[in-house]
């Protein structure tokens, strides 16, 4: 079974128009996160909450939006969106962010064209 | 900031080689780090970790020390196998009072191995 639900696996959108990636978790885990992945860069981080509490954000724009309405679910907001938005996300989890805590558990990742 | 610098690019490789990705990683304190797998169309997922010095991560006969004298935690296997193809990240975790933690990932290593 799927530990970390993320909706769309594919998704297409125009320049300039407004999507919301999907993720849930099915691990009991109190931190979530969501990471970038894209043909220039590597795996970057964006955000990581606690609780449903904002705890990091290393995003410039602020066409990204985080939104937490469930301790189990982490959507992504992305508006106005550009090419350069074109990338994989991944959602992640982990029990916890402290130093002895496991390893953030990853997501399949939501792969965004932009056209 | 906190960085990690890995071997980049391909790694190509027939079976039975041995295998090592070199990760160097720079930061302040005591980070805990990571080796992470990624195969095509999937998340990375977890190989192991380590959190202090001269400790040994290992997961499938895929292994890496903790060496806090030279910054490193390089990747080995003795004997690579055709399944083993993937991308290879180094990561690093550092933490923030008041901000939790974070992954920051090396570039990758796609690693290629021919029967």
């Amino acid at each position: 079974d799927p530990k970390i639900i993320q909706k769309p696996k594919y998704l297409v959108a125009v320049t300039g128009s407004e999507k919301i990636l999907i993720c849930e978790q099915y691990l009991g885990h109190n931190a979530m996160y969501w990471y970038r992945q894209s043909a220039k860069k590597p795996l970057e981080f964006m955000f990581s909450y606690s609780y449903q509490k904002l705890m990091d954000n290393q995003t410039a724009s602020s066409r990204f939006q985080p939104q937490s309405s469930k301790k189990n679910h982490l959507d992504l907001q992305i508006t106005a969106l550009k090419p350069d938005d074109s990338a994989t996300y991944f959602c992640a989890s982990s029990q916890g962010q402290g130093r002895n805590n496991q390893a953030p558990f990853f997501g399949e990742g939501t792969r965004l064209s932009v056209l | 900031g906190d960085s990690v610098t890995q071997t980049e690019g391909q790694v190509a490789l027939s079976e039975e080689d041995f295998l090592t990705i070199h990760c160097n990683y720079s930061a302040s304190g005591y980070p805990t780090l990571f080796w992470y797998v990624q195969y095509p169309g999937e998340g990375p997922q977890l190989l192991f970790r380590a959190s202090r010095d001269k400790e040994k991560g290992s997961s499938r006969g895929f292994e890496a020390t903790y060496d806090k004298g030279t910054t490193s935690f390089h990747l080995r296997k003795a004997s690579v196998q055709e399944s083993d193809s993937a991308v290879y990240y180094c990561a690093l975790r550092t933490m923030q009072q008041g901000t939790g933690s974070k992954l920051s990932f090396g570039k990758g290593a796609k690693l290629t191995v021919s029967p």
